[in-house]
């Protein structure tokens, strides 16, 4: 089943304590991103990949790093999480980047709800 | 300059009656894309639309470009509970896709 998969789906952790979420495509899709949503603000993005080895910044990257060392994995690492990263967070991934002209299907994740206390 | 603005943020319709969201940009369209996301879900793809004056249907969900790309809708007829979520739009830009803030669906039975 083609399908985008996060870990973890649920996760409350403390300040300052570096987590990873794990982000994994079946589909061999080129592109991947990482996006926060929060009441009010929609889907804002965080990083996204073209392709292998090439990842860029979104809106909103401050506080986030991210890895693309493989085509299907792309984790999201908070190496210092602060409380106002309390999120609900989604990996997604399409065949191609999005284009000014035309923009592929993005196929998103569960989901990964986070809690820094 | 890239954001596109959706209305309204929240709407309460009966079942039956009809609903239309509305995505605007105070520039150029090239394309436009529709998402729906359930409660507790994530958001799930419904539609692209590339050429201006585009009207597309599924079921009974209609969406629309507008003629000079700078405006899209979706309209719901006849809305059933199946229908409650919320409803983003999203532009393509080099490189990312840039979303609305999305307009919530609730429909009283």
């Amino acid at each position: 089943e083609a399908q985008v998969t996060q870990n973890p789906r649920y996760l409350i952790t403390v300040t300052g304590k570096k987590l990873t979420v794990t982000c994994s495509q079946n589909m061999n899709h080129e592109y991947m991103s990482w996006y926060r949503q929060d009441p009010g603000l929609g889907l804002r993005q965080i990083y996204y990949s073209m392709n292998v080895e090439v990842t860029d910044k979104g809106d909103v990257p401050e506080g986030y790093k991210v890895s693309r060392k493989e085509k299907r994995n792309f984790p999201l690492i908070l190496e210092s999480p602060s409380p106002n990263q309390t999120s609900l967070y989604f990996c997604a991934s399409s065949l191609s980047p999005p284009l000014a002209a035309y923009s592929y299907e993005q196929y998103f994740g569960p989901g990964t709800r986070l809690t820094v206390t | 300059g890239q954001q596109v603005m959706q209305i309204p943020q929240y709407q309460h319709v009966q079942e039956g009656e009809d609903f239309t969201t509305y995505c605007n940009s105070s520039t150029t369209l090239s394309n436009i894309q529709w998402y729906k996301q359930r409660p507790g879900g994530h958001p799930v793809f419904l539609i692209q639309l590339v050429k201006s004056g585009e009207v597309k249907k599924q079921k009974r969900l209609t969406f629309q470009f507008g003629e000079a790309k700078k405006n899209s809708s979706l309209h719901i007829t006849a809305t059933q509970t199946t229908d409650v979520g919320t409803y983003f739009c999203a532009r393509g830009s080099q490189g990312n896709l840039i979303f609305g803030k999305g307009t919530k669906l609730s429909v009283k039975p």
